[in-house]
């Protein structure tokens, strides 16, 4: 079955305590990003991928960082997890192409206390 | 800059009646994306549609609907005959074709309640 698998899918941790959000993708698709949803604000673009090894910011990237180091996974990496990092997170695939549908994953909601 | 807005928050309908939500766009691109993604309590993001910003063709999908409209900005979505299982929120969104890894630009969400 195609799909994006985050993990894990809900966490509570605490100021500072590093933490990574896995994503893995199946469809060989070349283009990852990550995002999160906050109320009232949608969902905005942390960073993306465009291939293996290439990375740049989307429109909110600090505090967060990524890697690239195979084409099927992009994990999204809280070097001192904040309070105002508490969020929905979202990985999403897609194929190379601005007008190919982003396939989500199921979500992580992580909480920052 | 790529601005998607989605005015209306909230909205409540009892279960048959159509409903409409809206989504205004802003983009200087000539060549764009427009999507809609719902995402029901279970918190998945669903891709609904997308369309061409060359296409102003309406689409109909069994009870959904779509009318892109690009002289007002705007890609509107109509539920018909609605039901308890639409109730969820509904993400309208935008990729330009210069926005990089396929960068979405979501409005703020409409969240649909459909009663019994």
């Amino acid at each position: 079955e195609a799909q994006v698998t985050q993990n894990p899918r809900y966490l509570i941790t605490v100021t500072g305590k590093k933490l990574t959000v896995t994503c893995s993708q199946n469809m060989n698709h070349e283009y990852m990003s990550w995002y999160r949803q906050d109320p009232g604000l949608g969902l905005r673009q942390i960073y993306y991928s465009m291939n293996v090894e290439v990375t740049d910011k989307g429109d909110v990237p600090e505090g967060y960082k990524v890697s690239r180091k195979e084409k099927r996974n992009f994990p999204l990496i809280l070097e001192s997890p904040s309070p105002n990092q508490t969020s929905l997170y979202f990985c999403a695939s897609s194929f190379q192409g601005s007008n190919q549908p982003q396939h989500f994953g199921d979500g992580t909601r992580l909480s920052i206390l | 800059a790529q601005k998607v807005t989605q005015a209306q928050t909230e909205i409540s309908v009892v279960e048959k009646e159509d409903v409409t939500l809206d989504c205004v766009y802003e983009t200087r691109d000539t060549t764009y994306y427009l999507f809609w993604y719902k995402q029901p309590p279970s918190g998945e993001l669903v891709f609904l549609i997308r369309r061409n910003s060359f296409d102003e063709q309406n689409e109909i999908s069994g009870r959904y609907s779509w009318n892109f409209q690009k002289s007002t900005s705007s890609f509107n979505f109509t539920i018909t005959a609605s039901q308890v299982v639409d109730s969820a929120v509904y993400f309208c969104a935008l990729s330009g074709i210069y926005n990089q890894g396929g960068k979405l630009i979501f409005g703020q969400g409409t969240e649909l309640s459909v009663k019994p």
